[in-house]
């Protein structure tokens, strides 16, 4: 079974700064799904970013990017010009090979993210 | 815009009771989910479903049981509350990740139902 580690519970930083939130993860597969998702105090969990472990090149969505080490099973999220916005739950989520009823997401523990004005 | 509504924000219900939680959405996924996140453990996955009539263990579904009628509605049902059941549950829905109907993988989640079982 696929296991997702998050070792930072909670993370603060100062508005305008750059912080990047650690996960790593097992498996024995070689394709395979990887996402950030965000949880605001709203609970509302939305997907900040995804990476295919097939591409070698790390995803970015404006200013969130990913550091994704396959060998090393290391993908960790890189937050820049952290806004009061950001402020959240952080969790990392894999997902098996594309096929048939594989779609269930296995996640970390997360990581409680509070950026300070 | 994709919608996934629980049918309560909050539940408070007591112990013995049977609860049903209410999870539709509007996309026309195959895919259906139900999480519970608990502090310090993550989300953790109760059941799934992939289609009509069709539903599969998660990793912790001991206490529950689903039904998926109608495509677009996953109920989550405990059949006898205990207190252990205090949660908050999160329902998703997703596309297939192949077959003719396959598209991207995110998943949608709805805004979770927090349950206290007294």
């Amino acid at each position: 079974a696929q296991t997702v580690t998050q070792s930072q519970p909670e993370m603060s930083v100062q508005e305008a700064e750059t912080v990047t939130l650690s996960c790593t993860y097992d498996t024995s597969e070689n394709n395979y799904y990887l996402f950030w998702y965000k949880q605001p105090p709203s609970r509302q969990m939305i997907l900040v970013i995804r990476q295919e472990a097939y591409k070698q090149q790390n995803a970015t969505e404006n200013r969130f990017s990913v550091n994704f080490q396959k060998a090393a099973k290391s993908f960790s999220l890189k937050i820049s010009d952290s806004q009061l916005g950001d402020t959240a739950m952080y969790f990392c989520a894999f997902m098996n090979p594309p096929n048939f009823g594989n779609e269930k997401l296995t996640f970390g523990t997360g990581t409680r993210l509070t950026i300070i004005p | 815009d994709v919608k996934v509504t629980q049918s309560s924000r909050y539940l408070v219900k007591r112990t013995g009771e049977k609860v049903f939680l209410e999870c539709v959405q509007d996309m026309d996924h195959e895919n259906m989910f139900w999480y519970r996140q608990d502090p310090g453990l993550g989300l953790r996955l109760i059941y799934f479903s992939y289609d009509v009539k069709m539903k599969e263990k998660g990793d912790i579904p001991e206490g529950y049981s689903v039904s998926r009628e109608k495509k677009e509605r996953f109920s989550l049902i405990l059949e006898s509350a205990s207190t252990n059941q205090t949660s908050m549950y999160l329902c998703a829905s997703s596309f297939p990740s192949s077959g003719r109907r396959r598209r991207n993988t995110e998943a949608f989640f709805g805004q979770g139902t927090r349950l206290t079982v007294v």
